[in-house]
Parts: structure tokens; C-alpha cells; sequence
């Protein structure tokens, strides 16, 4: 099992707010994790969007609008990115990605969201 | 600014080798930890190792654990993976990042064919 699952595609409208899981595995504890999230766009590098790990140990990317949060889901055992006021230049792929101890620095699969 | 400028990808038989070289600069690259992170065609990202900000320690992933080094050189802001034994399997998109920080570059090509 992937330590990190996040579903391939995502669908939702202009001005509607979407919601992004990655999920860890059954045996990785969320609460300890920082959950890191980035954007990518075709034909272009990662861009950092934020991290989370509670309401008092999180950080905003440089320039990265508000409208991008972060959360955790603990019964779910999942962090969430939320985007809020979706615009046409939000459609990317979206991943997110943990350091564990064990494999060091992991990614998960990605999301591919579509704005329409 | 920060900037992370790689360089050294191309075309690369099987079995042959390639060093990557990335050029920091617009932060203080000797107190940050680097890695190299690739994307394969079509596919999300894979990270490949990572090396402390003395160079003191260095993992790997176990994909490339054994063919693949890497290196730095923190007066030339300069970090460097040396890659031998490519697959296939190797052919990617290969990133320097500081990924605590959210810094990456613009990435630089290896392919791995006959």
C-alpha cells in the first residue's frame, strides 16, 4: 500500500471550492505530519503552495493566495488542501508529500484538477 | 531571488553514466539541505536523495541506492548527482529542490535509450 493516496482527478466548477485529499496509511499516524502541498502546471516545475500540520504549525507559500488552506481530516487520517473561488488557473495537478523516517521524503500520486 | 539552474541531462545509453550539476543562488545554499527529486514522462514525482546542508549525510532512494551519488560543494553553491548503471527506467525530469523550503528549479532531461 502507497504511504501517501491521493485520488487521480478532480472535478469542479468556476467559483465552487474543491477539496483535496492524501490520505497516509493505516500504520502513519497524521498528527505528527506536516503535510506539504505543491502545483504543478504542464511544462513546469512544482510550485510550493503551503504546509500544515495544526492551526498554530503551518506556512504559506510566497505569493500563494489565501484561498489555498490547509487541513487534516484525523478521522480520515488525511490532509486536505481546500481551494476556495476556483479559477480557470487553478486547473493543475496537485501533490502532496510527507517526510517519513523510513523512506524519507515521499510523494503521493497526484490529483489532476479540472476547473469547468 | 532564488534560483536553482540544473544542467548535465541528455541522451544516455544503458548501462552509461551522467553527472547533473545545479546552481543555487538568491538564498544561503550552504544552510539549506538539497535534494534531487525527477518526474518521469506522464508520471508524479519521485524523490531521489537528499543531502544535509554540511554534506555530512546522504539517503537515497532505494531505486537508485548504489548508482546513483550525490554531492555538493557549498562554496560553489553547487550541488551535483553523479548517475552510473542507467535504466530505462531512469529517464525523467530531474529537479534540484530544497524541499523544506518549497525551492525548485526548472528541471533538466535525462534520457536513457540505445
Amino acid at each position: 500500500q502507497a504511504v501517501l493516496t491521493q485520488p487521480s482527478s478532480l472535478s469542479a466548477s468556476p467559483g465552487a471550492s474543491a477539496s483535496l485529499t492524501c490520505t497516509l496509511r493505516s500504520d502513519i499516524n497524521i498528527g505528527t505530519y506536516r503535510i506539504y502541498w505543491y502545483q504543478q502546471k504542464p511544462g513546469s516545475p512544482p510550485q510550493y503552495l503551503l504546509r500544515y500540520k495544526s492551526d498554530s504549525d503551518k506556512q504559506q507559500g510566497s505569493g500563494v493566495p489565501s484561498r489555498f488552506s490547509g487541513s487534516k481530516d484525523a478521522s480520515a487520517n488525511a490532509g486536505i488542501l481546500l481551494i476556495s473561488g476556483l479559477q480557470s488557473e487553478d486547473e493543475a495537478d496537485y501533490y502532496c508529500m510527507i517526510w517519513h523516517s523510513s523512506v524519507y521524503w515521499v510523494f503521493g500520486g497526484g490529483t489532476k484538477l479540472t476547473v469547468l | 531571488e532564488v534560483q536553482l539552474v540544473e544542467s548535465g541531462g541528455g541522451l544516455v545509453q544503458p548501462g552509461g553514466s551522467l553527472r547533473l550539476s545545479c546552481v543555487a543562488s538568491g538564498f544561503t545554499f550552504s544552510s539549506y539541505e538539497m535534494n534531487w527529486v525527477r518526474q518521469a514522462p506522464g508520471k508524479g514525482q519521485e524523490w531521489v536523495s537528499l543531502i544535509s546542508s554540511s554534506g555530512s549525510t546522504m539517503y537515497y532512494a532505494d531505486s537508485v541506492k548504489g548508482r546513483f551519488t550525490i554531492s555538493r560543494d557549498n562554496a560553489k553553491n553547487s550541488l551535483y548527482l553523479q548517475m552510473s548503471s542507467l535504466r530505462a527506467e531512469d529517464t525523467a525530469i530531474y529537479y534540484c529542490a530544497s524541499l523544506t523550503y518549497g525551492y525548485w528549479g526548472q528541471g533538466t532531461l535525462v534520457t536513457v535509450s540505445s
